[in-house]
């Protein structure tokens, strides 16, 4: 089945070690997303990818970076992450052109800071 | 920057009870989109609104865009336990082109 897939499932790292979350997908998409979600909360564009055009949210932090080699993989890079970016990080994906269409999610990264 | 509020925030209801969550948008959107996340799952696409005034189907489920495009609404009938979950609205508006989630509201059916 076409789908979207997310590397590792859980990633633990240290305060200020940088750590890398990747996904894949299999549907062909041209815009890929990625979201930060904290507990309780909505799902936060942190950027996203229209082809291989970047788009980076303003309120993003500079220690997110992200990269799309082509168009079945992108990467979540935190440079030095803090406690405050565990969270769950999730990969979407969604088709774009003149019509806007629905966003397939990834199951999701959850990330801990120790 | 836009906004979109849904109430109520959580919801308790016993198996079989109606539940209906609203959504608000700050500003007019070009269309609108409802997802459900299970506890411990990721977003699921339900549907997209895109008329004015549009109302659509899903067996118990029934989604409605307002006349004036800034405000929705899913209605869940005789709710089951197969029905928890968070239900996000995602707003698009015509000024931004951005997908805004909404706060989210949070079911639980008691058997």
């Amino acid at each position: 089945d076409a789908m979207v897939i997310q590397n590792p499932r859980y990633q633990v790292t240290q305060f200020g070690k940088p750590v890398t979350l990747s996904c894949s997908q299999t549907l062909n998409h041209n815009v890929m997303y990625w979201y930060q979600q904290k507990s309780s909360q909505a799902p936060k564009l942190l950027f996203h990818y229209y082809d291989k055009d970047f788009n980076n949210e303003a309120d993003t932090p500079d220690n997110f970076q992200s990269r799309r080699p082509n168009t079945s993989f992108c990467f979540l890079d935190i440079r030095s992450p803090g406690l405050g970016d565990a969270a769950m990080y999730l990969c979407a994906t969604s088709e774009q052109g003149e019509v806007y269409y629905e966003q397939y999610f990834g199951p999701g990264t959850r990330l801990t800071v120790t | 920057g836009q906004q979109v509020m849904q109430i109520p925030q959580y919801q308790h209801v016993q198996e079989g009870e109606d539940f209906t969550t609203y959504c608000n948008s700050s500003t007019t959107l070009s269309n609108i989109q409802w997802y459900k996340q299970r506890p411990g799952g990721h977003p699921v696409f339900l549907i997209q609104l895109v008329k004015s005034g549009e109302v659509k189907k899903q067996k118990r489920l029934t989604f409605q865009f307002g006349e004036a495009k800034k405000n929705s609404s899913l209605h869940i009938t005789a709710t089951q336990t197969t029905d928890v979950g968070t239900y996000f609205c995602a707003a698009r508006s015509y000024n931004t082109d951005k997908l805004i989630f909404g706060t989210g509201t949070r079911l639980q059916v008691f058997p």
